[in-house]
Formats: structure tokens, C-alpha cells, sequence
């Protein structure tokens, strides 16, 4: 079965230092994934996404995530922790059985402390 | 603003009651997506839209709901004979195909269903 997991419930970081958010996969084939952050009272918004290629995925707000095929990883991170990226952080799958269905992680709540 | 608008925000019922939500997405895009969110859980997908045609339907969506987006444009959520159960929060994203991947989905702020 097709599924993501995200195994820190929570992540705690002072600011300016780097910050990684985990998540590990298993689809069949090769995966599409994606982050997602949501902010309190805000829709989820889309921080970057990898189809194929460059295993360094760039994204919005400085975030970058990592791909690695043998540990089924794409962990989130960033070099420089700011107070404002205190949020709710979900990875998300492709799923290969659907029309562009998206199977999620339960989330990570990132803390930065100033 | 030029992004996915939901409405209401907020919605307190009592069981048994119906309910519908609105959706406004990006007017450029083509797809729509259902979700429901409950508090520490990810997005679980409902239902998804590519114009006006509903091509899916999650497996676990009770008879009691039913979506409609009948010009392609605004998307409606109704739930019937409302459960404590369906108390979440229900999001609504539209993307712009066509994409074979999964395009990047743009979400609304959602709408938090409260069932008494």
C-alpha cells in the first residue's frame, strides 16, 4: 500500500539554526512529492515539489528538500531558522492508482524559538 | 484577492441537520479537490472535479455527501442528515491542468464544521 509518513510529531529549533522535517515514502514506481506548510487560520500552501531529476528540490521561502531514492526520504530543510516558519508541515505522495490524488502525512508542528 | 475562497468559515449545526459549503477557486483552474481535515491528521480527499465532471470519489465518502460543480466554476459541498462525526475541517483546492503529475494545488482557509 501506497503511504507517507512523517515521524516527529513536532520539531523544535532555535532560530538560525538549520531546521529538517522528515518524511519517508513507499509507492510503487517512481514517487511524486510534495510539501505543504499551513500557517494557523490559513490554507495549506504548496513549498516545492520533485518529479524527477536534481535531487535538491528548491522551494518558497528559502525552503529546499532532499530526495533520496535508498532511504525512500524527502526531508524538508532549511539553513536558517526564522520565528515566522513556526507552522504545520505536511509531505505528501502522489498516488499512482488515481487521477492526481494526493496521499498525506499526518503533519509535523515546526517550533522555532527566537 | 485572487486566491481560493471558501465560504463560511465557520459552521455550527445540529445533528441531523444538512449543510453546504462553497467553493471559489482560481478562475483560471480546471480542477477542483474536496478534502477533510480533522486536528492532527493530514488532508483526507473527498471528491475531485476536472471542469464540471466529478472523476473521483474517495471510497470512504458516506452517501450523505454529495459535491456538485455545475458550470465548471463554483464548487458545493453538501452534507446530509449531519453526524457528530462530521465535525473537521473542510478544504477546498483547485489546480490548473493539464499537469500528468499532479499539479501544485492551491488551498482555501477551509471551512470548520462544528456538529452538536
Amino acid at each position: 500500500a501506497q503511504s507517507v509518513a512523517q515521524p516527529e510529531d513536532q520539531v523544535n529549533v532555535a532560530e538560525g539554526n538549520p531546521l529538517t522535517v522528515k518524511c519517508t515514502y513507499s509507492v510503487s514506481g517512481n514517487p511524486y512529492l510534495f510539501w505543504y506548510v499551513q500557517y494557523p487560520n490559513r490554507g495549506l500552501q504548496f513549498l516545492l515539489k520533485y518529479i524527477t531529476g536534481d535531487n535538491l528540490v528548491k522551494g518558497s521561502y528559502g525552503f529546499e528538500a532532499e530526495f533520496n531514492k535508498s532511504q525512500t526520504s524527502f526531508h524538508l530543510k532549511k539553513p536558517s531558522a526564522l520565528v515566522s516558519d513556526s507552522a504545520l508541515y505536511f509531505c505528501a505522495v502522489r498516488d499512482m492508482d488515481s487521477n492526481y490524488q494526493l496521499i498525506w502525512g499526518a503533519g509535523t508542528k515546526l517550533i522555532i524559538k527566537p | 484577492d485572487t486566491g481560493v475562497s471558501q465560504d463560511p468559515r465557520h459552521k455550527i449545526t445540529k445533528r441531523g441537520q444538512n449543510v453546504t459549503f462553497r467553493c471559489d477557486p482560481i478562475s483560471e483552474h480546471n480542477r477542483l479537490y474536496w478534502y477533510r481535515q480533522t486536528l492532527g491528521q493530514g488532508p483526507e480527499f473527498l471528491t475531485y472535479f476536472q471542469n464540471e465532471a466529478q472523476l473521483e470519489k474517495s471510497r470512504l465518502l458516506s452517501d450523505r455527501f454529495s459535491a456538485e460543480r455545475p458550470k465548471g466554476s463554483f464548487s458545493t459541498l453538501e452534507i446530509q442528515r449531519t453526524e457528530q462525526g462530521d465535525s473537521a475541517m473542510y478544504l477546498c483546492a483547485s489546480s490548473l491542468g493539464p499537469d500528468r503529475v499532479g499539479p501544485e494545488q492551491f488551498f482555501g482557509p477551509g471551512t470548520r464544521l462544528t456538529v452538536l
